[in-house]
């Protein structure tokens, strides 16, 4: 199957820094990813839908400020958590559409501190 | 929200024995799939189901939809230690030009030897 990869896998910061995600498709060009947040034990939550060379699309609630996407390459998303705080602390996982399904990352664990 | 409800939401069994979880969702859906997650891990596709179908066989995987009542059923027969993990069915709904991901709660597998 498709491979979308993260990085960095695992992220540990200060509280009040900024942190940029990277999540790359690296087989199949994608016109649109996705971001979610998982907290421990709990399902995925969208965040936001990320279109190549557009605005993103946000879910209710989220903040699209603080969480900064970029779609500026057919491979390439970033999401860049602003002004980090704990309640930031969470996995971040990417997916990028295919033909048929979304491929997933492996996702990256911010620890704010 | 249109999340899914997953039950049981943990599920321990022996090797051998076979695992079924369930997943009710809430509105119309163009298909359902179901994601395997290992912990602290990305996810990984298992099977799709489109909202035509009643039934999809994969190896040891499988899985029935119910569109009536909006749900669905995926067993794993003849589990193996390995299959352990968390479980997690996504319903996919388009609206226009988008498609959107929504997953459950999530069912925590546990096989034992």
């Amino acid at each position: 199957g498709a491979v979308v990869s993260q990085h960095p896998s695992r992220v540990i910061c200060k509280s009040g820094t900024s942190v940029k995600i990277e999540c790359r498709s690296l087989d199949f060009q994608a016109t649109t990813m996705f971001w979610y947040r998982q907290f421990p034990k709990q399902s995925l939550m969208l965040m936001a839908t990320s279109n190549e060379g557009s605005k993103a699309t946000y879910e209710q609630g989220v903040e699209k400020d603080k969480f900064l996407i970029n779609h500026a390459s057919l491979t390439l998303s970033t999401l860049t958590v602003t002004s980090a705080h704990p309640e930031d602390s969470s996995f971040y996982i990417c997916s990028a559409r295919g033909a048929d399904t979304q491929y997933f990352g492996p996702g990256t664990r911010l620890t704010v501190l | 929200s249109q999340q899914g409800e997953e039950d049981p939401q943990a599920l321990s069994i022996q090797e051998g024995e076979n695992a079924t979880m369930n997943c009710s969702y809430k509105t119309s859906i163009n298909n359902l799939q179901w994601y395997r997650q290992n912990s602290g891990r990305g996810l990984v596709h298992l099977i799709l189901i489109r909202s035509n179908e009643r039934e999809k066989h994969s190896g040891r995987l499988r899985v029935t939809l119910d569109t009536s009542k909006k749900s669905s059923s995926l067993l794993i027969t003849a589990s193996r230690a390995a299959d352990t993990a968390s479980y997690f069915c996504a319903t996919a709904v388009t609206t226009g030009t988008a498609s959107k991901l929504t997953f459950g709660t999530g069912t925590r597998l546990q096989v034992t030897l």
